[in-house]
């Protein structure tokens, strides 16, 4: 089944500078590649996804790239601000075939002042 | 439009009791699944569902149960509740199986 990697998992970073966390994935078949941002004590949400067709989206200050060769995909975020600070999760899907959504183990960002 | 939500909250259970958490949506979404967290493991996958009447298994099936014998109903049972069952579980629904949307948890404690 699916595996997926995610590092760091604490990564610390400037107001102001620009953070990446990035994850690899085992199956080369799947497609969808979601990131979810978890607030201290609250719900994930969905931040950006990707799909296997594209290489690079961006969302305002968030942008993820998918390198398919490599199974590897990545999430910066620039001009890092205070509401930044969170627990961030990649994840990779089948979708259509499998549909489960594999997690990896998370991210904590914290922004320093 | 309450979209997601998740009953009960919070609860203690003592080792062999069992309890049945529910998710409810009201988005009309056909994916549904059932995830525990636990601190440095991320969301784990228990049980999902693709549609009404039908389940498959997680990554973390063993020692749960779920039904989907409505639509917007699934439900997440622990038949004999062991301390390792201690978790916040979330309940999570999608349209075709992209986006999820969660709910808001449910911190369960196994004495």
């Amino acid at each position: 089944g699916e595996n997926v990697e995610q590092h760091p998992s604490t990564l610390s970073v400037q107001e102001g500078d620009s953070a990446v966390i990035k994850c690899t994935y085992s199956d080369s078949a799947s497609n969808y590649f979601p990131w979810y941002k978890q607030e201290l004590g609250k719900r994930p949400q969905l931040i950006i996804d990707i799909r296997s067709n594209v290489g690079e989206k961006k969302d305002q200050r968030i942008a993820v790239t998918l390198n398919k060769t490599a199974k590897h995909f990545s999430l910066h975020i620039t001009e890092t601000q205070p509401e930044d600070s969170a627990v961030y999760f990649c994840a990779a899907s089948l979708m259509n075939r499998d549909d489960k959504i594999i997690f990896g183990k998370g991210t904590r960002l914290h922004i320093l002042p | 439009n309450a979209g997601v939500t998740q009953t009960p909250k919070f609860r203690v259970l003592k080792t062999g009791q069992s309890m049945t958490l529910l998710c409810a949506q009201d988005m009309n979404h056909e994916y549904m699944y059932w995830y525990r967290q636990d601190p440095g493991m991320g969301l784990r996958l228990i049980h999902y569902s693709v549609g009404e009447g039908t389940t498959a298994k997680g990554e973390v099936p063993d020692g749960y149960n779920v039904s989907r014998l409505k639509k917007q109903n699934f439900l997440l049972g622990l038949e004999s509740a062991a301390p390792s069952q201690t978790s916040v579980y979330f309940c999570a629904t999608s349209l075709v199986g992209d986006t999820q949307y969660f709910g808001p948890g449910t911190r369960l404690t196994v004495l």
